[in-house]
């Protein structure tokens, strides 16, 4: 499986503002994902980060809110934009393994939003 | 759409005992994957065994092991001889096999497990 790392993997922010959160991967991978895991729930896909071209939102979430970057096949970012406290979540990146079928995930981001 | 349901929020097992956790699933599609992952409070999601639809042998993976019931949408995960470190939320979760942009994981609302010693 592939070695996932997140930066920051914590912070505390005040509403209004933006977070950029970072993905990198060790190895280059087609399919990049970004989930969200608000407090005491399951996670919930933001949308799936293509590189080349636009990211894919699920319903829901959109880009002026939560605009993500691939610039290559080893790195991605999501930015969350204009923050509020509903925001706060552990927010996590996937990658689709070589096989197509196992997504292996990154340590989380958890974010608070005061 | 795919939902994933997990009807028992807590449960608990002695250490070295053994546990079954309950995932049910709804779908239209004949193939898909079906997984088990597991988050400790460290909050990495790691994943704990993975079932293909079109196999009909339930997946195993050292103490672990599924029950996939096809027909019944039923997938659920058997712990054997608990650990302290099996302790965790754990998540079941609903893929479909087609490709394209449809590799989105569909999550059950998680079961926190308890292992006492």
């Amino acid at each position: 499986s592939a070695v996932i790392s997140q930066k920051p993997s914590r912070d505390i922010c005040q509403r209004g503002t933006s977070l950029t959160i970072q993905c990198q991967v060790d190895s280059q991978v087609t399919m990049m994902f970004w989930y969200r895991q608000q407090p005491g729930q399951s996670l919930t896909l933001i949308a799936t980060a293509n590189q080349g071209s636009e990211a894919t939102y699920e319903s829901g979430f959109v880009i002026d809110k939560f605009p993500i970057s691939r610039p290559n096949l080893t790195f991605s970012t999501l930015t969350v934009s204009n923050m509020s406290p509903e925001d706060s979540s552990i927010y996590l990146c996937s990658v689709l393994a070589d096989n197509q079928e196992t997504q292996y995930f990154g340590p989380g981001t958890r974010l608070l939003v005061l | 759409a795919q939902t994933v349901t997990q009807s028992q929020p807590e449960m608990s097992v002695q250490e070295a005992e053994t546990v079954t956790l309950s995932c049910t699933y709804d779908t239209s599609e004949s193939d898909y994957y079906l997984f088990w992952y597991k988050q400790p409070p460290s909050r990495q999601m790691i994943l704990v065994i993975r079932q293909e639809a079109y196999k009909q042998q339930n997946a195993t993976e050292n103490r672990f092991s599924v029950n996939f019931q096809k027909a019944a949408k039923s997938f659920s995960l058997k712990i054997s001889d608990s650990q302290l470190g099996d302790a965790a939320m754990y998540f079941c979760a609903y893929r479909s096999h087609s490709g394209g942009s449809n590799y989105k994981l569909t999550f059950g609302k998680g079961t926190l497990l308890t292992v006492n010693p």
